[in-house]
């Protein structure tokens, strides 16, 4: 299985704070890389797929970069909305595997 | 509008069975892959299973000969039957659908979760 870890685990920033996320898989997985974001008792939304193709609806602020083994997911200018949960997952192939997730806050 | 419902999770006894439903709308489940998707408390995500709209299946090996995937297309619900359940598949147990752009897959829809407690 494909392997991903996200650094850092956990990251205090501000409002209007740009912050970035990586996400590295332990093989090449092209740009088959989603980001998510989680907010407590809800369900995952899609951020991002493909690395960097942003799902409609999503603010712009958001973005992400990164193709075979390296990601990241930038959020420039935080809104008080943005803090929450972040997961990468590669889509390259079965089964799918996600980050550990990386918890933002409020400093 | 696309939307995903669970039901089914509770709580259950080492070994027991439950069986969860997603019933979906504003789209169709037989023409497109749909994951089971889990979260432990406190834990991160895990793939379970996915259907695909040719009706292949595929599972996670922690759940492999545990658990199966099916869909009725008459009542536009994709199940998850979970067999001899451990303490460990206790999580939060999340439908979602698989969306293709151009070869590139992400789960763009997710159901809001039904909790699995699995204890004696």
């Amino acid at each position: 299985d494909i392997q991903m870890t996200q650094s850092p685990t956990s990251l205090s920033a501000s409002v209007g704070d740009r912050i970035t996320i990586t996400c590295r898989a332990s093989q090449r997985i092209n740009t088959n890389l989603n980001w998510y974001q989680q907010k407590p008792g809800k369900a995952p939304k899609l951020l991002i797929y493909a690395a960097s193709s942003l799902q409609s609806g999503v603010p712009s602020r958001f973005s992400g970069s990164g193709s075979g083994t390296d990601f990241t997911l930038i959020i420039n200018s935080l809104e008080p909305e943005d803090f929450a949960t972040y997961h990468c997952q590669q889509s390259y192939t079965t089964p799918n595997t996600f980050g550990q997730g990386t918890k933002l806050e409020i400093k | 509008e696309v939307q995903l419902v669970e039901s089914g999770g509770g709580l259950i006894q080492p070994g027991g069975s439950l069986r969860l439903s997603c019933v979906a709308s504003g789209f169709s489940v037989s023409s497109n892959y749909m994951s089971w998707v889990r979260q432990a408390p406190g834990k991160g995500l895990e793939w379970v299973s996915v259907l695909y709209s040719g009706g292949d299946t595929y599972y996670a090996d922690s759940v492999r000969a545990r658990f199966t995937i099916s869909r009725d297309t008459s009542k536009n619900t994709v199940y998850l039957q979970m067999d001899s359940l451990r303490a460990e598949d206790t999580a939060v147990y999340y439908c979602a659908r698989d969306r293709n752009w151009s070869g590139y897959w992400a789960f763009d829809h997710w159901g809001q979760g039904t909790l699995v407690t699995v204890s004696s």
